[in-house]
């Protein structure tokens, strides 16, 4: 079965400073990478996706994610952070089911931006 | 959140009650979902439907109940049979069931079990 993990509960970093928020999959076969943010009690929001083609993906409010296929890894990023970018990241994969795909969560991260 | 709206906001329940948890979407997708989050373990599936008057049971189905009768609406019923339904529900739409699909989803219902 396909799974993604995300080792961080929690990330911390200053205003203006670059942010990285990690995750890492196991997949069976090609991988289908999706990166969500979650404002407090909201529903999700979707940021980017890695389907195939070119390893940077750029996604919605200056983030970007990076695919490692080698690492096996799907790290976001931003060059600067937000105070407004403090919220709760899931990367997700695809995983195979009859007549379709479904989408496999981490278990979040959550970002917090300090002034 | 997109076209996809969830009512009520706020739920309490009493031990031993049904209740029913709106989702409505007017994105033309076909395919909506229910999860379920709770603190520190992501969202589970709990019910999918790909098309009109068809569902498949997700991963934590057990105690739960959906019908989809309408493209637009997929309701979730919380039985009684639910051992622990305390949590934030998210309801989620696609244009399909296919890889590179994105979901959208709606602003959650959280129930509370009193």
């Amino acid at each position: 079965a396909q799974s993604v993990a995300q080792p961080e509960d929690q990330v911390n970093v200053a205003e203006g400073n670059p942010l990285t928020v990690k995750c890492t999959y196991s997949v069976s076969g090609n991988p289908y990478l999706f990166w969500y943010v979650q404002y407090p009690n909201r529903g999700l929001q979707f940021l980017l996706k890695y389907i195939t083609g070119d390893n940077l993906v750029k996604g919605s409010y200056g983030f970007e994610a990076e695919f490692n296929k080698s690492q096996t890894s799907f790290h976001l990023k931003k060059p600067s952070a937000l105070v407004s970018d403090s919220a709760l990241y899931f990367c997700a994969v695809r995983e195979p089911l009859t007549g379709g795909f479904k989408t496999i969560f981490g278990a979040g991260t959550r970002l917090f931006v300090k002034a | 959140d997109g076209g996809i709206t969830q009512s009520p906001k706020y739920l309490f329940r009493k031990e031993g009650q049904n209740v029913t948890l709106s989702c409505e979407q007017n994105l033309n997708h076909d395919a909506m979902y229910w999860y379920r989050q709770d603190p520190g373990q992501g969202l589970r599936l709990i019910y999918y439907s790909q098309i009109v008057n068809d569902f498949q049971k997700g991963d934590i189905a057990e105690g739960y109940s959906v019908s989809r009768e309408k493209k637009e609406s997929f309701p979730l019923t919380v039985t009684s049979a639910q051992k622990n339904p305390t949590a934030f529900y998210l309801c989620a739409s696609s244009s399909g069931l296919a890889e590179n699909n994105e979901q959208f989803f709606g602003p959650g219902t959280r129930l509370t079990v009193l």
